[in-house]
């Protein structure tokens, strides 16, 4: 296994366009998190899957910001109407998440938009 | 308030210095405490994970807990220039799902 593995890397965009990211999990790892993590700070919690259910949202996941998962496999996130504010790193984890504990993370190497 | 606070640095020391890196939370509802390395322009990597109180080694690396202060710490003994890189604590727990709340992360230089 190759690890969590993210597309695109870079993302350049206008504002006010929309854009997709795409997080590939860990084969068999049933949970899957959005965080976004902007200069100088830590990741930030966006959402976070259990199989195809989303069970969180942060309130920072604006009516702009909508995630998806699939058949539990790999996941999309997608911002509409784009801000520059949006410019941050957007990273995925995964974890076997099999229990009702808290499991080890796994990180992606992240997407980088920058909006113009 | 933030729930994690952790000093942003930077922390510069030289080749073979032991560091010590802290982090403090309010949230005594905290079980889980992790901390990751995160390398520029890369994602984070997990180092140590810990459950409740207690002290946890790994190599070069210790993390100890202390629930009671509310305080966690990551040792590096023989520090290498390849240490260089920023450090995340980060923490979840019995908090109604499972979100991690991360610290802004210290950044840590070893001079060779």
């Amino acid at each position: 296994d190759t690890g969590v593995s993210q597309n695109p890397r870079h993302k350049i965009t206008k504002r006010g366009q929309n854009v997709t990211f795409r997080c590939d999990p860990i084969s068999e790892h049933n949970r899957l998190y959005w965080y976004r993590q902007t200069l100088g700070q830590g990741p930030e919690f966006l959402t976070y899957f259990q199989n195809e259910a989303q069970l969180e949202k942060s309130r920072l996941l604006s009516d702009r910001f909508s995630a998806e998962r699939p058949k539990g496999s790999f996941s999309t996130l997608e911002i509409q109407r784009t801000e520059q504010g949006d410019s941050a790193m957007y990273l995925c984890a995964s974890s076997l998440g099999t229990g009702f504990d808290t499991d080890t993370q796994y990180f992606g190497p992240g997407t980088r938009l920058t909006v113009l | 308030q933030k729930e994690v606070e952790q000093d942003p640095g930077p922390l510069s020391v030289p080749e073979g210095a032991i560091v010590s890196l802290n982090c403090t939370y309010s949230n005594s509802a905290f079980q889980y405490f992790m901390w990751y390395r995160q390398y520029s322009r890369k994602g984070p990597e997990l180092l140590m994970y810990t459950y409740s109180s207690g002290n946890k080694e790994d190599g070069r690396f210790t993390a100890q807990v202390d629930k009671s202060s509310k305080y966690i710490s990551l040792f590096i003994r023989d520090s290498q220039p390849s240490d260089s890189a920023t450090y995340l604590c980060a923490m979840s727990g019995n908090t109604g799902g499972f979100k991690t709340i991360f610290g802004a992360g210290t950044r840590l230089f070893v001079k060779a």
